[in-house]
């Protein structure tokens, strides 16, 4: 049983672009969650999925959007990007929410903004 | 707003020797707490957890006692291992929270043998 993957594992954009992170997760999981996690820093939340729905959201502007998609899967888009981007972003999927339900995660995607 | 505090690191000990890692948590009502472990190169795996007060986690030679008169949460361990080293991370999700995790900025321990 694969676990919850995520791609790219590393990308390098510039200033001002558009990115496309994607999350698939483990089987039988229909909740996602993507966090942000700054180097030296622990991950932060930025918005959770569920039934193809942003259930919640964390304190990041409106450049960061995100999409789920009929199976589960999901994506999480990033435009006009700031150097301050630059971080691991994890993908987290769980079955329902809440503290009674493990959230796993996935080895996350390197971003590098210059 | 809730938060985790969680002690500086590095820590680096030696084989067999006893861990603790601080963790003290800022929320409303009843949290739930739990400890997760990241590996080099992995994402973040659920070392325990803890969803009411005096509730104790355990997981593999590691403990965590839920204490609500302290609002902490520290994370120990009787005997570290080589295999042992990564980044530990204190978490906690609100009372109220649909499944949000708040992190600490991790604590590194390195064992060495």
């Amino acid at each position: 049983d694969a676990g919850v993957t995520q791609s790219p594992t590393h990308l390098i954009k510039t200033r001002g672009q558009q990115v496309t992170l994607r999350c698939s997760p483990k089987s039988g999981h229909d909740t996602v969650s993507w966090y942000q996690q700054a180097l030296g820093q622990g991950p932060q939340f930025i918005f959770q999925y569920y039934e193809e729905e942003e259930r919640q959201r964390g304190n990041f502007p409106d450049r960061f959007s995100g999409h789920q998609f009929p199976n589960y899967s999901s994506e999480l888009n990033v435009n006009a990007l700031l150097l301050g981007d630059s971080a691991l972003y994890l993908c987290a999927s769980s079955y329902r929410s809440g503290a009674s339900y493990e959230q796993y995660f996935g080895p996350g995607t390197r971003l590098t903004v210059t | 707003g809730d938060s985790v505090t969680q002690m500086e690191g590095p820590v680096t000990l030696s084989e067999e020797a006893f861990l603790t890692i601080n963790c003290t948590y800022t929320a409303t009502g009843y949290p739930s707490l739990f400890w997760y472990v990241q590996y080099p190169g992995e994402g973040l795996q659920l070392l325990l957890k803890a969803t009411k007060a005096d509730d104790k986690g355990s997981n593999k030679g590691f403990e965590a006692t839920y204490r609500k008169e302290t609002t902490s949460f520290h994370l120990e361990k009787g005997s570290v291992q080589v295999s042992d080293s990564a980044v530990y991370f204190c978490a906690l999700m609100g009372s109220r929270s649909q499944g949000n995790l708040i992190f600490g900025k991790g604590t590194k321990l390195s064992v060495k043998p």
